[in-house]
């Protein structure tokens, strides 16, 4: 079975460019999640959605961070203008949330460096 | 006070070795927990999750002990593939998992 797909999986870009992050969970779960993870700060949940619905984007840092999901099979993570500060890797994750104690799968990554 | 804290090691072990180490947590409501394992430059992977009576993955061990909010992991007989780091992952709520800094473990041959 397909897993949590990500794309691109490195970005490199000037400060100040839009970035967009894209993500596909695997199909049929209903919960998912975007987290940035960084060294000083560790793996930090961005936003989440549930059935397309944004539910809870407190951990997004500030308004230049935005994130779509307009059907159940794609999802976007949007940063505009972006900063060096910005610079980390970003996963998405999947799960089916039937019942709340059900783990979460990654995607494999993307690494993003704003120059 | 952070919803879950670590250990960050490191932890380094011979080959054949047992390494244990723990993790607690902050919210005493969490209903489930998870130990995921994180190799460099690469995705969380779930390893096992964590279960009140405790359960055992082959050489992986985990436990709950809901009282003194901590939860352990257990690594017995060591491989050099066991390297990585451990994230002991809490859910406070419903839907969102909190993760703690991670426990690094390094076997050495």
């Amino acid at each position: 079975d397909a897993g949590v797909i990500q794309s691109p999986r490195h970005e490199v870009t000037e400060m100040g460019q839009e970035v967009t992050l894209r993500c596909k969970p695997i199909s049929g779960h209903d919960y998912l999640f975007w987290y940035r993870q960084t060294m000083m700060r560790g793996l930090e949940l961005l936003i989440y959605f549930n059935n397309n619905v944004p539910i809870d984007d407190s951990g997004m840092p500030e308004d230049r961070f935005s994130a779509k999901m307009p059907n159940a099979s794609f999802s976007t993570l949007k940063i505009q203008p972006s900063e060096p500060r910005d610079s980390a890797v970003y996963f998405c994750a999947s799960s089916f949330q039937a019942y709340s104690n059900q783990p979460q799968h990654f995607g494999d990554g993307t690494r993003l460096s704003i120059l | 006070r952070k919803e879950v804290e670590q250990d960050p090691g490191p932890f380094n072990v011979p080959e054949g070795a047992t390494v244990a180490f723990n993790c607690t947590y902050s919210n005493s409501a969490s209903q489930s927990f998870f130990w995921y394992r994180q190799d460099c430059r690469k995705e969380p992977k779930l390893l096992m999750s964590v279960y009140s009576s405790g359960n055992e993955d082959g050489r992986f061990t985990a436990q709950l002990n809901r009282a003194s909010q901590y939860i352990s992991l257990l690594i017995r007989d060591s491989k050099l593939s066991d390297s990585a780091t451990y994230l002991c992952v809490v859910n406070p709520n419903d839907y969102k998992l909190s993760f703690g800094a991670g426990t690094t473990v390094t076997v050495r041959a």
